[in-house]
């Protein structure tokens, strides 16, 4: 198993550009998650999803979009990056949503 | 949101001491409390977690208590040792998840 995948590993973008930060995992979990963490914050929950085709918003939503076509795949989309959302980025996913969270290796984004 | 507050924020220890992390919330419920261990450059990696009818859990050097009145829970480390250094989050889910700031242990040899 490779467990979850994230690419890019690393990425810079300018103010206004879109992107798609991949995620992926083959250990058929239903429940998929996305966090970043900032110094001295932790890490806070951007989106969820329960189930394929169902997303909910976590603690700090504003900016992204996620969608779930597929119980493998969890994409987070940002529509106008913004210099705020510069951060490292976590996807997690976990059998179900009180169970052990598998963290991916991260994407660190930057935005100029 | 539900607040996850988490103490202390460094914590400095010699090999084989203990240490313990304190993480405290505020008014809703969980019934499910994660603690997770971050080595550098890589993502968070579970190391135990406690459900909300369970008072202590323990695993080998590591423990957790739960005190659902007092709405705190802690992390004890025994025998630490420098591979045990990194940084800690506990994490509660209130309906979605939150976590903590994270402790950043440091184990001298």
């Amino acid at each position: 198993n490779a467990g979850v995948t994230q690419t890019p590993k690393f990425q810079v973008l300018k103010t206004g550009q879109s992107m798609t930060l991949q995620c992926a995992q083959d250990m058929n979990h239903e429940y998929m998650s996305w966090y970043r963490q900032d110094p001295g914050m932790g890490l806070r929950l951007i989106h969820y999803s329960v189930g394929a085709g169902i997303t909910d918003q976590g603690e700090v939503p504003n900016g992204y979009n996620v969608s779930r076509s597929t119980t493998e795949d969890f994409p987070l989309r940002l529509l106008s990056a913004a210099p705020s959302q510069t951060s490292v980025y976590f996807c997690a996913s976990s059998y179900r949503k009180l169970h052990e969270q598998y963290f991916g290796p991260g994407t660190r984004l930057t935005v100029t | 949101g539900e607040n996850v507050e988490q103490h202390p924020s460094t914590l400095s220890v010699q090999e084989g001491d203990s240490a313990v992390i304190k993480c405290t919330y505020s008014d809703s419920a969980s019934n499910y409390f994660p603690w997770y261990k971050q080595e550098l450059g890589k993502g968070p990696q579970l190391i135990i977690d406690i459900r909300s009818n369970v008072g202590e859990k323990k695993d080998q050097r590591i423990a957790v208590t739960l005190n659902k009145t007092a709405k705190h829970f802690s992390l004890h480390i025994t025998e630490t040792q420098p591979e045990d250094s990194a940084v800690y989050f506990c994490a509660g889910n209130f309906n979605k998840f939150y976590f903590g700031s994270g402790t950043k242990l440091n184990v001298k040899p």
